[in-house]
This record gives C-alpha cells, structure tokens and sequence, in this order.
C-alpha cells in the first residue's frame, strides 16, 4: 500500500490550493481516504473523508463550506481543494487511507507543505 | 463537538513502563486508536481497535479502553519510542484526535 501526495505550495491569502494523493497497491475503492493536517508545532487536524466508491463525504465542522474533496477512481487518486486560505491554514495536510470504511486510518501519505503567506 | 482530552507531555526512564491516557465522554463504548509521530515523520497507527497492534508494531505496545479513558501502555520504553503520540475515536460520521502526548524517555 502506498499513497504519494502532490508536492509543496506557497499560495496567497484567499487563494485555493488543491492536494492530490494517488493510491496503489490496493483496491481504492473499498477504502475511505482521510485528510488530516497538522499546523507547525501543532496537533493532528482531521478535515474529513471520501468513500472513493460513493463519493460521499463528511467534513469536520470548522471546515465546512471551504473544503471540497473529490476522488478519480480511473487513476485511483484523491482530491482536496481547500478555498479562502489563511495564514491559519498553512500547515502539512496529509492523506490517510482507511482500514476499511469507517475503521481507522492505517496508511499515510508522506505529506504535503502548504504555506500561506500575505 | 466531541473532544478527546489527553496529558501535553508523559516522562518516563528508559525500561520503565510509560502510560498515555485519552478522556473523553463514554470514550469506553466506541473505538480507539493509537498513533506515534515521530518528529519530520507521517504518523504510525500502533494500537487499533482498543487493542489491537498491526504487524510490526511491538509487543511492549498495548492499550485499553474502558469507562470514559482508553490508555496506551508502552512496557520496558526504549529511547527510540520518545515520539508524539495521539488517540483517536469516531464521533458519529466524523473522526476526532486527541491532542497528543509528547513522549519523552530520559
């Protein structure tokens, strides 16, 4: 199982900036992918998760209305863009598939720097 | 919204036993998972389902759940378990982690 995530971004405020996270290795539709990130000397920071088969998702309460995530089942990727960025949002988001479909996520992606400057 | 409430920091001498706890409201009906931060690194799941460990995470890693705290036990601590180390729960549709431990062995 592996999940390789798109590289570094620098992006002004209230810009978009959208993270991709390409899976091999195992079925990726028969398992949720999570985003989590992880502000500098913070926490994790769980965003939501994507059923790759369904497409549905659910978002955590702070994000809602700013975080969309998508997925490609033809080159088993997934997607998440995030809108109106802050300096609050800079931070490695990483991707994490789920052991199944609502289990824990078990593989990480090696992360994702997005810095957010003014 | 659903909070896990864990110790900013847990010290421990090297051989010695190092307990992490996580509370949270009735955490002891659901599911909790474990997972090591190693600085610069992707987290590790080394406790799944309460207590179950993945192959490759070592015996001297348990965990428990029970009442309102699940607790990660780490038996006989080696220097290279110094990490972060985060619970996590689902909270209906939705995933919560704790906000970490810092491990440290001295």
């Amino acid at each position: 199982v592996q999940l390789v995530q798109s590289g570094a971004e620098v992006k002004k405020s209230g810009a978009s900036v959208q993270v991709s996270c390409k899976a091999s290795g195992y079925t990726f539709s028969g398992h949720y992918i999570h985003w989590v990130r992880q502000a500098p000397g913070q926490g994790l920071d769980w965003m939501g998760w994507i059923n790759p088969n369904s497409g549905d998702t659910s978002f955590g309460q702070k994000l809602q209305g700013r975080v969309t995530m998508t997925r490609d089942t033809s080159i088993s990727t997934a997607y998440m863009e995030l809108t109106r960025l802050t300096s609050d949002d800079t931070a490695v988001y990483y991707c994490a598939r789920d052991w199944g479909t609502g289990s824990h996520p078990d593989y990480w992606g090696q992360g994702t720097l997005v810095t957010v400057s003014s | 919204s659903y909070e896990l409430t864990q110790p900013p920091s847990v010290s421990v001498s090297p051989g010695q036993t190092a307990s992490i706890t996580c509370s949270g409201d009735k955490l002891g009906d659901e599911y909790v998972s474990w997972y090591q931060q190693k600085s610069g690194q992707s987290p590790v799941v080394v406790i799944y389902q309460n207590r179950n460990r993945p192959s490759g995470i070592p015996e001297r890693f348990s965990g428990s759940n029970s009442g309102n705290t699940a607790t990660l036990t780490i038996s006989g601590t080696q220097a290279m378990d110094e990490a972060d180390y985060y619970c996590q729960a689902w909270d209906s549709s939705t995933v919560v982690f704790g906000g970490g431990t810092k491990l440290t062995v001295l």
